[in-house]
């Protein structure tokens, strides 16, 4: 079966780095998504790997292993707004997305 | 500014009664989607359309109907509503069609408890 699997909570302190690991087994691949969610609104694109390797988008890095079947999301000099659940979402062979159910990171201060 | 309309927000449904969640972009995007989201679960594909005029089912379509008479709305029905229908509804579009990798932009999310 396809399956994403995420830690559901992280706890973090302001200015620190976080790390929110993804572990994805789906039918085939064509990359995998990390989306943003705050409380009580929608979810938004933060990136999307489909090679190996490491993107960098200011604090936010997102890294993918093929061979290993894992992704990272890595947060950096973390602020409270970065307080939210963080979602990751791989492709399958038929572009159909899986979801796994999303890390609830709080940030303390 | 650009983006998905849902509505409504909010609602309390009794059983049994039929509901629409309305949906309109206006970013020409040419895929549309209904997902579902509950606590402890991924979100939960509902039913799809890769274009106007066409749809189909995702994960977890029983209960619901979709219709997709133009690029821009994307209704979601549930014909005769039951408790465990209770969740957020969320509308996504995304503009690659039925191929490609695509990012998807949601809508805000229509919060529907039946009880």
């Amino acid at each position: 079966g396809q399956n994403i699997d995420q830690p559901t909570e992280m706890t973090a302190t302001e200015g620190a780095i976080v790390q929110i690991n993804c572990t994805y087994q789906t039918s085939g691949f064509n990359g995998l998504f990390w989306y943003q969610q705050h409380a009580g609104e929608a979810p938004t694109f933060l990136s999307y790997n489909v090679l190996d390797g490491l993107e960098e988008k200011g604090r936010f890095s997102s890294f993918l292993s093929r061979s290993k079947g894992y992704s990272y999301l890595l947060l950096k000099e973390l602020q409270m707004k970065d307080s939210a659940s963080y979602l990751c979402s791989g492709v399958d062979s038929n572009y159909q997305l899986i979801w796994g159910a999303g890390t609830k990171l709080i940030i303390k201060p | 500014i650009a983006g998905i309309t849902q509505a409504p927000t909010s609602q309390i449904l009794a059983a049994g009664r039929r509901m629409t969640l309305r949906c309109t972009q206006d970013m020409r995007h040419n895929a549309m989607y209904w997902y579902r989201q509950d606590l402890g679960l991924g979100l939960r594909l509902i039913h799809y359309s890769n274009t106007a005029g066409t749809t189909g089912k995702g994960e977890v379509p029983d209960g619901y109907s979709v219709s997709r008479a133009n690029t821009d709305d994307f209704p979601l029905t549930l014909a005769s509503a039951v408790p465990s229908q209770t969740s957020v509804y969320f509308c996504a579009s995304s503009g690659g069609g039925s191929s490609g990798a695509n990012v998807l932009t949601f809508g805000a999310g229509s919060r529907l408890t039946v009880l």
